[in-house]
């Protein structure tokens, strides 16, 4: 079976340093992969989405940046963080080439501080 | 904006009635819609999808229907119970993007 694996699961970090956060698929080839971001009280808002390798595309724009070094591999990075980029980070996958539904990791809650 | 968006932000239900869930989306291309049930502190799960050749959906406990006139779905929960107590978010699946509406928090009374 599929599994998704996202980490941390919580995270504090000062105003500007660097970020990296990690997701990975397991029991699947060539995933669509995603990453959004959920403000407190909040619907989820697409960041990033990758339909294979090295493809990224930006959904906003914004002080984050996104990569897939590995078919399954996801990560989402900073420079440096901003107060604004406190939230509720999660990570997906669907199916490639099919509008199906995505399936999320149980997400990193991200404090800048 | 936003393609999918909620009718109410919260919605109290007492346990064992049935909840009613509404969503209106934007784009009358729209062909895939999800449910999600999102716990507190959790990524959101899966409940039930619908396509647009279809006006209904049901699954355990739950259905859904899709009034493609007035662009509206809905999630129905029978005999709501305290474990239905969540966000419920409608998502509308286009060009391998989903895209959410702001949620409707469920809160189930005993």
């Amino acid at each position: 079976s599929q599994t998704i694996h996202q980490w941390p699961a919580t995270l504090v970090q000062p105003v500007g340093s660097p970020l990296s956060l990690e997701c990975t698929v397991e029991g699947t080839s060539n995933p669509n992969l995603y990453w959004y971001r959920q403000a407190a009280g909040r619907g989820l808002q697409l960041l990033f989405y990758s339909v294979g390798i090295g493809q990224i595309s930006s959904e906003v724009p914004q002080n984050l940046s996104a990569s897939r070094p590995q078919d399954r591999q996801f990560i989402l990075s900073s420079k440096k963080l901003l107060l604004s980029d406190s939230g509720f980070y999660l990570c997906a996958w669907s199916v490639r080439g099919s509008n199906t539904e995505a399936f999320f990791g149980q997400g990193t809650r991200l404090t800048v501080v | 904006g936003e393609s999918v968006g909620l009718h109410l932000p919260t919605l109290s239900v007492q346990e064992g009635d049935n909840s009613i869930i509404n969503c209106a989306y934007s784009n009358s291309a729209s062909d895939y819609f999800i449910w999600y049930k999102q716990e507190s502190g959790k990524g959101p799960q899966f409940i039930i999808d619908i396509r647009s050749n279809m006006d209904k959906r049901q699954g355990q406990r739950v259905t859904v229907l899709l009034n493609k006139t007035v662009k509206h779905l809905s999630l129905q929960i029978a005999a709501t119970q305290p474990g239905d107590s969540a966000v419920y978010f409608c998502a509308e699946n286009r060009d391998y993007k989903l895209s959410f509406g702001a949620g409707t928090t469920v809160t189930v009374r005993a």
